[in-house]
């Protein structure tokens, strides 16, 4: 099974700071790299697939990078919407595995 | 509008089984891969299954391979997981949810509301 290591696991930032989560895949995926965002008590919603490709209607301070391996998500201007925990999924071969979870908070 | 609602979510005994349906609307249902994921509470996501749009194809994670079993029924417009053997592992709240495209087969997008499962005696 192809192993997805996210870091941090947890991070505070502030208002309009830029946020950047990691994900590594214990093998390469090429780009078959999905991210996620999840509010509390609420399904996760895709904002990212193969990598970097924004999905309609995620606003354009999230954006995507990275392929082989090493993944990144960076959200460039923090908006108070945007805490919450963020997923990355890797879709190169079953069984499809997510990352941990990177949780941000306000501080 | 995309629309999935699952249902059979409950409390269970372990070694009980159980079965989930996810009722889907707003989209042509047999032109898609559907999936099952599960998260248990306070923990992250964890993909169960997939199927293709005709239902000759499955897709398990290991930890629930030859207890659990997906299918669909497009007539209805509706998909299953039959959960068989449950262990207190298998407590969840378990998501149906929609591939991206109909030719996308492992980018999950529309999610529905999540139904809980809880395995305990």
């Amino acid at each position: 099974d192809i192993q997805m290591t996210q870091s941090p696991s947890s991070l505070s930032a502030s208002v309009g700071d830029r946020v950047t989560i990691t994900c590594r895949a214990s093998q390469s995926i090429s780009t078959y790299l999905n991210w996620y965002q999840q509010k509390p008590g609420k399904a996760p919603k895709l904002l990212i697939s193969v990598a970097s490709s924004l999905r309609s209607g995620v606003p354009s301070r999230f954006s995507g990078s990275g392929s082989g391996t090493d993944f990144t998500l960076t959200i460039s201007s923090l908006q108070p919407e945007d805490f919450a925990t963020y997923y990355c999924q890797q879709s190169y071969h079953t069984p499809l595995t997510f990352g941990g979870g990177t949780k941000v908070e306000i501080k | 509008e995309v629309q999935l609602v699952e249902s059979g979510g409950a409390l269970v005994q372990p070694g009980g089984s159980l079965r989930l349906s996810c009722a889907a609307s707003g989209f042509t249902f047999s032109s898609y891969w559907m999936h099952w994921v599960r998260q248990a509470p306070g923990k992250g996501l964890v993909w169960v299954s997939r199927i293709n749009g005709d239902g000759r194809r499955t897709d398990y994670a290991d930890s629930v391979k030859g207890r659990f079993t997906m299918s669909r029924d497009n007539a209805k417009n509706t998909l299953y997981l039959q959960m068989n053997s449950l262990r207190a592992e298998d407590t969840a709240v378990y998501y149906c949810a929609r591939d991206l495209t109909t030719v996308t087969t492992a980018d999950i997008n529309y999610w529905g509301q999540g139904t809980l499962i809880t395995v305990s005696s």
